[in-house]
C-alpha cells in the first residue's frame, strides 16, 4: 500500500475551518483514502474514508486531487473537542492487514 | 455498553510471566485487529482474523500470539512477556469488504 505523509503538527482556531493535507503520491487505482483520529489515548475513531470523489459526512469533508496524490481532510467548524492525532492511512478494500497508523498530524484547536 | 470491550484496561506484570489480554465484541462483525502503540508513535497490527479460527500475522507478530474461537472474542497472549513490549494495545473490528474499523478502548501494559 501507498505510503503517506502529514505534518507533524497543526494549530487551527477554535470555530473556524481546520485543513489537515496528506501527499499520498504513490498511490494506485484501487485504493482508498481514510482518515482516522485519536483523541488523547482512547482508541482511533473512523472519520471518512474517499477513492476519488469528494465525500462529505456530519463530521468532515474529504477532498481529494484530481490525479490523487494529496488529500485534505475539512472539518468546517473546529471546537476544542477536535483536538487530536488525525491520521491518513491509504489501503485496497478489504485488505485490512495493511492498515498502516502514521505518527499522523496533531491538530491543537486553540480557543 | 461499549460496542468493543477490552479486559483489562490496565495490566502490570514482570518479565517472563505469560499474559492475555481479552477483546469482545457486540456489533456483530467477522473481522477484528489487535494493535499495539508506542508512545508518540502510530498503531502497528500485531495480528489480525477474518473470522472463525482465521489467524493471520501482521506487521509485528513475533513474541504474541493470538486466538479466535468465537466471533465475538479475539484474545492476545504474550507467552512470555518482555520490558520491550510495554505499550498500549488497542482491539478493532469491521465487518466484511469494509476499512471503517471500530477501536476498543485499549489496555495500557506495562512489563518490568
Amino acid at each position: 500500500d501507498a505510503k503517506t505523509t502529514q505534518p507533524t503538527s497543526m494549530d487551527c482556531a477554535e470555530g473556524r475551518a481546520a485543513n489537515l493535507p496528506c501527499n499520498h503520491s504513490t498511490i494506485s487505482g484501487n485504493e482508498y483514502v481514510y482518515w482516522y483520529r485519536q483523541i488523547h489515548s482512547q482508541g482511533p475513531q473512523y472519520i471518512i474514508h474517499g477513492l476519488k470523489n469528494n465525500e462529505t459526512n456530519e463530521m468532515a469533508s474529504l477532498i481529494i486531487t484530481e490525479d490523487r496524490k494529496s488529500s485534505t481532510l475539512i472539518l468546517p467548524h473546529a471546537t476544542l473537542r477536535d483536538t487530536a492525532v488525525y491520521y491518513c492511512i491509504v489501503s485496497h478494500l478489504p485488505y485490512g492487514q495493511n492498515f498502516v497508523f502514521g505518527p499522523g498530524t496533531r491538530l491543537s484547536v486553540l480557543p | 455498553d461499549a460496542d468493543v470491550t477490552q479486559t483489562p484496561r490496565n495490566r502490570i506484570t514482570k518479565t517472563g510471566k505469560r499474559i492475555m489480554l481479552e477483546c469482545s465484541q457486540t456489533k456483530g462483525h467477522d473481522r477484528m485487529y489487535w494493535y499495539r502503540q508506542d508512545p508518540g508513535l502510530g498503531l502497528r497490527l500485531i495480528y489480525y482474523s477474518f473470522d472463525v479460527k482465521d489467524i493471520n500475522k501482521g506487521e509485528i507478530s513475533d513474541g504474541y500470539s493470538v486466538s479466535r474461537q468465537a466471533q465475538a472474542k479475539f484474545s492476545l497472549s504474550l507467552e512470555s512477556a518482555i520490558p520491550n513490549q510495554t505499550a498500549l494495545y488497542f482491539c478493532a473490528t469491521s465487518r466484511g469488504f469494509n476499512n471503517e474499523q471500530f477501536f476498543g478502548p485499549g489496555t495500557r501494559l506495562t512489563v518490568l
